[in-house]
């Protein structure tokens, strides 16, 4: 059964620090794995998506890496700004999508 | 990109009633969706894999009589909560994947809160 697993569950860092939050997944039989930004009250947000064959993906200041062999993904945010505060989830897919509980970041200005 | 929309947003019931949740993948077909249910500070959590044509797959722990979802079309599901509790008060997402070109991607909707009094 697939477990996935983040850390930290919560973060603060001052404004503009590079941070990076951490992934793992029990099952390496993945087809991809995906990362969310979720706002408070809000529905989720795509962020990256890194298929199965993939190590790294990136989008503007963000930068999503994949060790299927390890079980672990990591997404990098570089320059943090107060706009970035949102829980970050990930997601690995195999016949489900299975998520993890969360790191909820909160940038300080 | 491809879009799924859910409605209603945000609905709020009583006690013993039920609500239909509907999600639509606008330009996509979809012969299967998912539902999630997150409740406050915890992790989204699948509920039931809705599959067009045919029975839907419930997780364990989810009560299918409860929980009745109809897959009619494949650009739109439906989740019915019947009988409402306090308890069902949740935010109930919805995804769906679109394939192409080799890929698989899943999107999601902007979620419905339902609030149970």
């Amino acid at each position: 059964k697939q477990e996935v697993t983040q850390i930290p569950a919560a973060l603060s860092v001052p404004e503009g620090e590079n941070l990076v939050l951490n992934c793992s997944f029990t099952d390496s039989a993945i087809y991809n794995l995906q990362w969310f930004r979720q706002d408070p009250g809000k529905g989720l947000t795509s962020l990256l998506l890194i298929q199965s064959s993939q190590r790294e993906q990136t989008s503007g200041r963000l930068n999503a890496s994949l060790d299927k062999s390890s079980g672990r993904s990591t997404l990098y945010i570089a320059a943090s700004q107060p706009g970035d505060s949102a829980t970050y989830l990930c997601a690995a897919r195999d016949d489900k999508i299975i998520f993890g509980k969360g790191t909820r970041l909160h940038i300080l200005p | 990109g491809a879009v799924v929309s859910q409605h209603p947003s945000r609905v709020i019931c009583k006690s013993g009633t039920s609500v239909k949740i509907e999600c639509r993948s606008l330009d996509f077909q979809a012969t299967t969706m998912f539902w999630y249910r997150q409740f406050p500070k915890q992790s989204l959590m699948l509920m039931a894999t809705s599959n067009e044509g045919s029975k839907a797959t419930y997780e364990q722990g989810v009560e299918k009589d409860k929980f009745l979802i109809n897959h009619a079309s494949l650009t739109l599901s439906t989740l019915t909560v019947t009988s409402a509790h306090p308890e069902d008060s949740s935010f109930y997402i919805c995804s769906a994947p679109s394939r192409g070109q080799g890929s698989d991607t899943q999107y999601f909707g902007p979620g419905t809160r339902l609030t149970v009094l």
